[in-house]
């Protein structure tokens, strides 16, 4: 079964600093990462996705993640934080091939991202 | 605009009081899901569809259910709601049975079953 872990369920970064926001994953096959996030009473929105290829992938408003196959990691940064950024982040993973003709998307528990002025 | 939209966006019901949360996208999807959202849990698959007529159940079917008579439309329904299916509920699309679609969520749905 394949599972998301998110270890910060909030945390705070001054702005203009570096931020990242830590995602681990559990697949028995390829995986494939997603980050999306969520504003106030919004729905999710995509970010950005990992399915093969360079390990570092480039998403909406200036986001990142950096693919670990060794540490089972994908952390979601941004070099340079902004008061706009902060919202609900969730970290999602999909399977290959043991979810074939489902699409779903198991969750992290979400990290909360506040961006201090 | 590409959009998957829900209503409504807001609820308050009674236990036992039947209803039914839509769900339509307007960009041809074959996939469709349903998720609830909850706190210190995420987000959890409730069901989904592959296309017209192909349901199955998610992780957390029970009390549910759901149909698929026309591919824009994916209609969740909750035939005795009990007040732990007080949630936020989202629907889901991507473009077909495939590896590497980006799913696209609605706004979500806060229900409140007292």
């Amino acid at each position: 079964a394949q599972s998301v872990a998110q270890p910060e369920d909030q945390v705070n970064v001054a702005e203009g600093n570096p931020l990242t926001v830590k995602c681990t994953y559990s697949v028995s096959g390829n995986p494939y990462l997603f980050w999306y996030v969520q504003y106030p009473n919004r729905g999710l929105q995509f970010l950005l996705k990992y399915i093969t290829g360079d390990n570092l992938v480039k998403g909406s408003y200036g986001f990142e993640a950096e693919f670990n196959k060794s540490q089972t990691s994908f952390h979601l940064k941004k070099p340079s934080a902004l008061v706009s950024d902060s919202a609900l982040y969730f970290c999602a993973v999909r399977d290959f091939p043991s979810n074939f003709g489902n699409e779903k998307l198991t969750f992290g528990t979400g990290t909360r991202l506040t961006i201090i002025p | 605009e590409a959009q998957v939209t829900q209503n409504p966006r807001y609820l308050i019901t009674v236990t036992g009081k039947k209803l039914t949360v839509t769900c339509s996208q307007n960009m041809n999807h074959e996939y469709m899901s349903w998720y609830r959202q909850d706190p210190g849990l995420g987000l959890r698959q409730i069901y989904y569809s592959m296309n017209v007529e192909v349901t199955d159940k998610g992780d957390v079917p029970e009390g549910y259910k759901v149909s698929r008579k026309e591919k824009r439309n994916f209609p969740l329904i909750l035939e005795s709601p009990s007040p732990n299916q007080t949630s936020l509920y989202f629907c889901a699309s991507s473009p077909s049975v495939g590896y590497q679609e980006t799913q696209y969520f609605g706004p979500g749905t806060r229900l409140l079953v007292l």
